[in-house]
């Protein structure tokens, strides 16, 4: 199975300022990466697909850039209703898995 | 609109049979596929199986011997059977639009394996 190493597993930040999330898979899975938003209590929400394609009615605040073994999210101006855990995701090979998560919170 | 729910027992006694529904709309199974995805207390999430559009299945390695996914199509849903229940399958089970990039997801069935 493909591992993803997901960095770090928790990040507090200002309410404005740009956060990165790190994922790094075991072997190239060429950019077959998924981003997912998940707020406490509900279920995740797709971000990002294909490593740097923004998923329909994103903000545009938020990007993704990678190739090979090395991927991030980036959230610039973060707003509050970015508190939530983010996870990544690969499939490019079965099974698909995920990181395991970080958490943001605003400072 | 797009919208999936699952439903599901709630509790299942360990060692006993799980039997989760996913009901769609909005869309239809012979165009998109869905995955079953879970995620224990506190933890992350586990993808569990899918099943394409055409019908074929795929399942994690880890848990396939105690799987089954299906679907009715004239009812739009999937249903998904996992045997040899473990306390450790205590978990909140997603269902899924797409079998890699997930793009909507059902509200989730809890799920608790206890005695």
């Amino acid at each position: 199975d493909i591992q993803m190493t997901q960095s770090p597993a928790s990040l507090s930040a200002s309410l404005g300022e740009t956060v990165t999330i790190e994922c790094r898979a075991s072997e190239d899975i060429y950019n077959g990466l998924a981003w997912y938003q998940q707020k406490p209590g509900k279920s995740p929400q797709l971000l990002i697909y294909n490593a740097n394609s923004l998923h329909t009615g994103v903000p545009s605040r938020f990007s993704g850039s990678g190739s090979g073994t090395q991927y991030s999210l980036k959230i610039n101006s973060l707003q509050s209703e970015d508190v939530a855990s983010y996870f990544c995701q690969q499939y490019y090979d079965y099974p698909f898995t995920f990181g395991s998560g970080t958490k943001l919170e605003i400072k | 609109q797009v919208q999936l729910k699952e439903s599901g027992p709630g509790l299942v006694q360990p060692s006993r049979t799980l039997s989760l529904t996913c009901t769609v709309s909005g869309f239809s199974l012979t165009s998109y596929g869905v995955s079953w995805v879970r995620q224990p207390p506190g933890k992350g999430l586990e993808w569990i199986a899918a099943i394409w559009s055409g019908g074929s299945t795929d399942y994690n390695s880890a848990l396939k011997s105690r799987l089954s996914i299906s679907r009715d199509t004239s009812k739009s849903q999937v249903l998904l059977k996992m045997n040899s229940l473990q306390t450790e399958d205590t978990a909140m089970y997603f269902c899924a639009r797409g079998y890699g990039v997930m793009d909507a997801w059902g509200q989730g069935a809890s799920v608790t394996v206890s005695s």
